[in-house]
């Protein structure tokens, strides 16, 4: 099955810098890569997400970035806020499961 | 309001007593799936379901049952809980499967087996 990896694990910034996450897949088939965000005790929920036929997507503060070839992607957040500080996952999909990576705990330094 | 509604919140139990999480979505979603969420592991897919009557097992499926008799919901049986099963859970359904649409999380539900 698919296997996700995403590095780091832990992330501190200062406020107003940016922040970069990134992930590795090894199913050269999976075509959907979507970015969840989890805050503290709630549950996951969806923030942006790219299809394989994309390399670039933005929603304001956040961008994803996609190298089929490579077989990564990322997560960019710019401008950082406090209200960014979360849990984020990386995920890619298979047949009919999102495979997860293990997570990055953003903190934002205010 | 568009949910999906796990129940219960928390749970202690003890080794060895049957015990069915709750799930309940109003989308009228297809997909159905439960994950459990562990430190350092993130989420692991144990069981899915297509459609009512179709289920499927995921990556942890072991001492886990599931039964899909309505569209909307998406009971998660634990017939002899073990320590190991010690975990936060959350259901989350779509539209159709999670190839390309958004999966939308439960609240999750707190389980601990002593």
């Amino acid at each position: 099955g698919e296997n996700v990896e995403q590095h780091p694990s832990t992330l501190s910034v200062q406020e107003g810098d940016s922040a970069v996450i990134k992930c590795t897949y090894s199913d050269s088939a999976s075509n959907y890569f979507p970015w969840y965000k989890q805050e503290l005790g709630k549950r996951p929920q969806l923030i942006i997400d790219i299809r394989s036929n994309v390399g670039e997507k933005k929603d304001q503060r956040i961008a994803v970035t996609l190298n089929k070839t490579a077989k990564h992607f990322s997560l960019h957040i710019t401008e950082t806020q406090p209200e960014d500080s979360a849990v984020y996952f990386c995920a890619a999909t298979g047949a009919n499961n999102l495979f997860f990576g293990t997570g990055t705990r953003l903190t934002v330094i205010p | 309001e568009a949910q999906v509604t796990q129940n219960p919140r928390y749970l202690i139990t003890v080794t060895g007593k049957k015990l069915t999480v709750t799930c309940s979505q109003n989308m009228n979603h297809e997909y159905m799936s439960w994950y459990r969420q562990d430190p350092g592991l993130g989420l692991r897919q144990i069981y899915y379901s297509m459609n009512v009557e179709v289920t499927d097992k995921g990556d942890v499926p072991e001492g886990y049952k599931v039964s899909r008799k309505e569209k909307r919901n998406f009971p998660l049986i634990l017939e002899s809980p073990s320590p190991n099963q010690t975990s936060l859970y959350f259901c989350a359904s779509s539209y159709r499967g999670l190839g390309n649409t958004e999966a939308f999380f439960g609240q999750g539900t707190r389980l601990t087996v002593v």
